[in-house]
């Protein structure tokens, strides 16, 4: 069966440090990979989107991999602040075009 | 734009009782989708539709759970009869074409004694 595994465990860090979060998947075979960030009591929002044939995507403090071997993408937050502090889903379309999501990694940033 | 909107924002009803959720889309998607999301659960796809159209519906959980898209502005999500296990934050997204960014609305939390 198809499945999208993240981190269950929150992942606390510093202020400044980089976190870096993992998404990965079996049974799936994406032709992209979506990341999104929810915050308590809200709706995911989007952030990134990484194609097949990319290895690596950045926006401003974020930076995306994917790794199509090894069934893997890494999501990097540089110099984290503590308004980083989330939930970030990642997400995989299904072979009807829709997006299925993991459980998301919860991520706490510390002054 | 004002984004997807969802109303109500919050529903407490009993067992037994009918519920309507109801989505507004952001103006020119063409696609709309329908999830619930629960600690145990996470985020699971429902039902999505394209131009009105519904797709995959292979996430409604039971015939209790229906969903509509009369036009290209609005959408409902019907439980009847709801049940306590439906309690869940339900959201509506939107984008404007297949593959491309999901927009959420704020969600429905709702709660079913």
């Amino acid at each position: 069966s198809q499945k999208i595994e993240q981190n269950s465990e929150a992942l606390n860090i510093q202020e400044g440090k980089t976190a870096t979060l993992t998404c990965n998947y079996t049974n799936y075979s994406p032709a992209y990979l979506q990341w999104y960030r929810q915050d308590p009591g809200r709706g995911p929002v989007f952030l990134l989107l990484i194609r097949e044939n990319e290895k690596e995507k950045r926006k401003e403090r974020l930076k995306v991999t994917f790794d199509t071997t090894l069934k893997q993408s890494l999501f990097h937050i540089t110099a984290s602040q503590p308004a980083d502090s989330a939930t970030y889903l990642c997400a995989l379309e299904n072979s009807g075009y829709a997006l299925n999501f993991g459980k998301g990694t919860s991520l706490l940033v510390t002054p | 734009d004002a984004g997807v909107i969802q109303s109500p924002r919050h529903e407490v009803t009993e067992m037994g009782q009918e519920v309507t959720l109801r989505c507004k889309p952001i103006s020119g998607h063409d696609y709309l989708f329908w999830y619930r999301q629960t600690m145990m659960r996470g985020l699971e796809l429902l039902i999505y539709f394209n131009n009105n159209v519904p797709i995959d519906d292979s996430g409604m959980p039971e015939d209790r759970f229906s969903a509509k898209m009369p036009n290209a502005s609005f959408s409902t999500l019907k439980i009847q009869p709801s049940e306590p296990r439906d309690s869940a934050v339900y959201f509506c997204a939107s984008s404007a074409e297949s593959r491309t960014p999901q927009y959420f609305g704020p969600g429905t939390r709702l709660t079913v004694l």
